[in-house]
């Protein structure tokens, strides 16, 4: 079973518009943490925002808000005011378990998130 | 600060041939692991290391060496490559909690 599912490969928003990519994850650990990393064309990985599992308010990073649904399991990012620089591809990963888990993602598939002009 | 850094950025091999991917970083972190990305997939864990003399296996860890003899460096051995292998290779560091990880700017490995 995918442990971390991005079920939109492609999305496209108007500049200035909220986007929000969606991110279902499958874990029976209690401890765990959720991160979102966008991955421009130029390739590099660039941290986004984080989640940790206990943490009781959504997080939030700027234009950045993590949409945190414990029952669903759902770990959404909402970008608002979309920018042509934020068309990249998305990434939800997941570090399943506590402090013996540090280093180890499990990722998604990608959301390509396009702003037009 | 360099952050994490990766040598070579882009590497041809043929098959059968060894070689090193290199990987440090220069912010204390105890965690570094090794992912690689397949063309339009998401990252997969290689191998991963809680701290220097500490390793272990990620995901997709066949055909792949790793050792930690410092806190900074974490290389990554090719042992024969094959066309399999052919990838863009992330390195990442991250501290304790929240263990967000840095990445490198990842190396473009083509074996033919």
């Amino acid at each position: 079973a995918q442990k971390i599912t991005q079920t939109q490969p492609g999305m496209f928003v108007q500049e200035k518009e909220a986007v929000t990519l969606d991110c279902t994850y499958d874990t029976s650990d209690p401890s765990y943490g959720l991160f979102w990393y966008k991955q421009p064309s130029s390739g590099e990985m660039i941290f986004l925002i984080y989640q940790g599992s206990y943490d009781q308010q959504n997080a939030t990073e700027g234009r950045y808000s993590l949409n945190f649904q414990k029952a669903r399991k759902s770990a959404n990012l909402v970008i608002s005011a979309s920018q042509l620089g934020d068309s990249a591809m998305y990434f939800c990963a997941m570090r399943e378990g506590g402090g013996t888990s540090y280093g180890k993602l499990t990722f998604g598939q990608g959301t390509i998130l396009t702003v037009h002009p | 600060n360099a952050g994490v850094t990766q040598t070579p950025k882009f590497q041809v091999l043929k098959t059968g041939q060894s070689m090193t991917l290199q990987c440090a970083q220069d912010m204390n972190h105890e965690y570094m692991s090794w992912y690689r990305q397949d063309p339009g997939m998401g990252l997969r864990l290689i191998h991963y290391s809680v701290g220097a003399g500490i390793t272990d296996q990620g995901e997709v860890p066949n055909g792949y060496n790793v050792s930690r003899s410092t806190t900074e460096d974490f290389p990554l051995r090719l042992l024969s490559a094959a066309p399999s292998q052919t990838s863009v290779y992330f390195c990442a560091s991250s501290t304790g909690h929240p263990d967000t990880q840095y990445f490198g700017p990842g190396t473009r490995l083509t074996v033919l």
